[in-house]
């Protein structure tokens, strides 16, 4: 069964630290993994789209990691900032099918604090 | 950031209403997709269309209906509210990058009393 798990499934950091969230996924055949943030009443926002020959991409404070052998991708956000609070959704994309079929994880709840 | 518009943003509606929920973008993308989110649970694909006149039921059962008459135009039908249906309603295009990026709407929030 096509799943993606993320963990932890919230987390409170203050103003300024690191954090880095988690992905795990069994989607086969694979295509792409994305990281969207979602503010609270809003729509996701693409953060980064990795394939899989690529193992790490960067958009400014976010770096993202893929290892598809182990099926596992990390979202690191670097010197936060209270407007970094927002769910973070991992979603992995399968090959087989043109629909773009899209397996969308729980997400991470981060809340910044100041 | 994305052209792609849902409205209302907010609806509170009385049980057994017809209810509308619109969705357009201006990017002239073909593939169109309603999702359904519940608070800290993931989104589900209820609906999606491949273009004009080109409807798709999704993994999750609905009782809404869509239509796709414009390539711009993507509105969801519920021709009876049910208390059921409270949930916040996502409305996506995909572009035919080599990514095939997903876009979202900003979402309606429908309550149904």
């Amino acid at each position: 069964k096509n799943q993606v798990e993320q963990s932890p499934q919230s987390l409170i950091i203050l103003e300024g630290k690191n954090c880095t969230l988690q992905c795990n996924y069994t989607v086969s055949p694979f295509s792409n993994l994305r990281w969207y943030k979602q503010d609270t009443g809003r729509g996701p926002v693409s953060l980064t789209i990795m394939t899989f020959s690529e193992n790490t991409k960067s958009n400014g404070r976010y770096t993202a990691t893929l290892d598809a052998d182990t099926k596992q991708s990390s979202l690191h956000i670097t010197a936060s900032q209270l407007s970094d609070s927002a769910s973070y959704i991992c979603v992995v994309s399968d090959r087989g099918s043109t629909l773009g079929r899209l397996y969308f994880g729980r997400g991470t709840q981060l809340t910044v604090w100041p | 950031e994305a052209d792609i518009y849902q409205t209302p943003r907010y609806l509170v509606i009385g049980t057994g209403k017809k209810i509308t929920l619109e969705c357009s973008q201006t990017m002239g993308h073909d593939k169109m997709y309603w999702y359904q989110q519940d608070p800290g649970m993931e989104l589900h694909l209820i609906h999606y269309s491949y273009g004009v006149n080109s409807t798709e039921k999704g993994d999750l059962s609905s009782e809404s209906t869509v239509s796709r008459i414009r390539t711009e135009h993507f509105p969801l039908t519920l021709e009876s509210a049910r208390p059921s249906h409270t949930s916040q309603y996502l409305c996506a295009s995909m572009d035919t990058g080599p990514n095939y990026e997903q876009y979202f709407g900003p979402g309606t929030r429908l309550t149904v009393t």
